[in-house]
């Protein structure tokens, strides 16, 4: 079974408008983390946003916020006031204690948004 | 900028030739990690070095090995090239810990004819 899971592989969304991206996960560790990258077309990965499973309240950077919903193994981006540059790939990725840390991030298959003006 | 530095930027190679990419971690950052994104498999980690020893493996083939050096910069070695080897190839950086944020270099594009 896949541990990341995001089934929109496209989205259209108008500008200055709310986006959610979603994110489904799968792990049995109850500890991990859970990040956002974005991929613009020019190919460079950036750090968005992060959330830890022992987090009470859900993380908030800017215009970025994850709507994380624990038992559902659930970790939605949301774009509040989408804007042209936020044209790019994103992705949610797991990293699980049991590795010590050590473990790389898995990565879903990401999600193409387009913000049309 | 993530302050992650990799080189070179584009490589073209033929099937069966030998690559090396190099990876400058961000200043203070120990970890280095290595990931391969292509079209069929999506992004995947391969290998995670931690102060100069490798300390996890993840979907790296045995023609593909990595060390890191003293002063925590990195080398991706990628050996008997194929076509399928085709990628974009990253370097993370990050301290250690959980819940710390690797940072992403701006990736090397190899491409294999």
């Amino acid at each position: 079974a896949q541990k990341i899971t995001q089934t929109q592989p496209g989205m259209f969304v108008q500008e200055k408008e709310a986006v959610t991206l979603d994110c489904t996960y799968d792990t049995s560790d109850p500890s991990y983390g859970l990040f956002w990258y974005k991929q613009p077309s020019s190919g460079e990965m950036i750090f968005l946003i992060y959330q830890g499973s022992y987090d009470q309240q859900n993380a908030t950077e800017g215009r970025y916020s994850l709507n994380f919903q624990k038992a559902r193994k659930s970790a939605n981006l949301v774009i509040s006031a989408s804007q042209l540059g936020d044209s790019a790939m994103y992705f949610c990725a797991m990293r699980e204690a049991a590795g010590g840390g050590a473990d790389g991030l898995t990565f879903g298959k990401g999600t193409h948004l387009i913000i049309q003006p | 900028d993530s302050g992650v530095t990799q080189t070179p930027k584009h490589l073209i190679t033929a099937t069966g030739q030998r690559v090396t990419l190099r990876c400058s971690p961000r200043s203070g950052d120990l970890s280095v990690y290595w990931y391969q994104q292509s079209l069929d498999q999506g992004l995947q980690f391969l290998i995670q070095y931690y102060n100069g020893e490798e300390r996890a493996k993840g979907n790296i083939l045995e023609r593909f090995s990595a060390q890191q050096f003293p002063d925590l910069h990195s080398e991706l070695n990628l050996s008997s090239l194929e076509l399928g080897d085709s990628a974009l190839y990253f370097c993370a950086s990050s301290v250690e810990g959980l819940s710390e944020t690797q940072y992403f270099g701006p990736g090397t594009r190899l491409l294999v004819l």
